[in-house]
């Protein structure tokens, strides 16, 4: 089964307003890390939080890791029409000398202007 | 700053052809990974390569097959195909398997089209 699952699966907004996305996952991870994808191209790399870290912000990106709960989040803030995309978050297992990324199902963000 | 490379970008197909991909990572990364992402699906991881060996291998078909080159390049070899291989490929690169900080930065993708 997927390492990740995310929700909500697709969420619209207006410019200006905040985007929550989040991520679960199953086992202990040593890394998350948030990719976004634009239709049908490539994966941008956005943020990496380290187990051992419980929150990470990078612009307008604010990412919080709960390993009790084995879950993350992603917030945009002041979104803009150019943050439409789907948003994956990535695990690589603990204990693994070789860190494949098991990626969750997605969230489809659509910024409206 | 340079970025992970692939080619083709676009690449069509006939069943039961061949078709070779390649990735170039970015400079001093010495971890390859080969990742399939299907229509409407999350990339499923494939293989990877730490200096030109194999280091983990994930859900790959035995018709497929890759290799890591003294250059740290890598290939990744499609026989057979079929309908269901058509899908956007990715190879990421990182530096250092086994660090626990472990960022993978995603080429641009090969979009295999299987008719």
């Amino acid at each position: 089964s997927q390492q990740g699952e995310e929700d909500p699966q697709a969420l619209s907004i207006q410019e200006g307003e905040n985007a929550t996305m989040n991520c679960s996952y199953k086992t202990s991870i040593n890394n998350l890390q948030w990719y976004r994808q634009n239709s049908g191209r490539g994966l941008v790399h956005l943020i990496l939080i380290r187990s051992n870290e419980r929150e990470k912000h990078s612009g307008r990106l604010r990412v919080t890791l709960d390993t009790s709960k084995k879950s993350s989040s992603l917030l945009i803030t002041a979104s803009r029409a150019a943050d439409t995309a789907s948003y994956f978050c990535a695990t690589d297992a603990m204990n693994t000398g070789f860190q494949k990324l098991v990626f969750g199902t997605g969230t489809r963000l659509l910024v409206s202007p | 700053a340079a970025g992970v490379i692939q080619s083709p970008r676009h690449l069509i197909k006939e069943k039961r052809e061949t078709a070779t991909l390649k990735c170039y990572p970015i400079p001093r990364h010495d971890t390859v990974y080969w990742y399939q992402q299907g229509p409407g699906q999350d990339p499923q991881f494939l293989i990877s390569f730490y200096e030109k060996m194999q280091s983990d291998k994930g859900s790959i078909p035995d018709r497929f097959s890759a290799q890591q080159f003294s250059d740290y390049h890598s290939e990744l070899n499609m026989s057979s195909l079929e309908l269901g291989d058509s899908a956007l490929y990715f190879c990421a690169s990182s530096f250092g398997v086994g660090r626990s900080y472990n960022e993978q930065f995603f080429g641009p993708g090969t979009r295999l089209t299987v008719l």
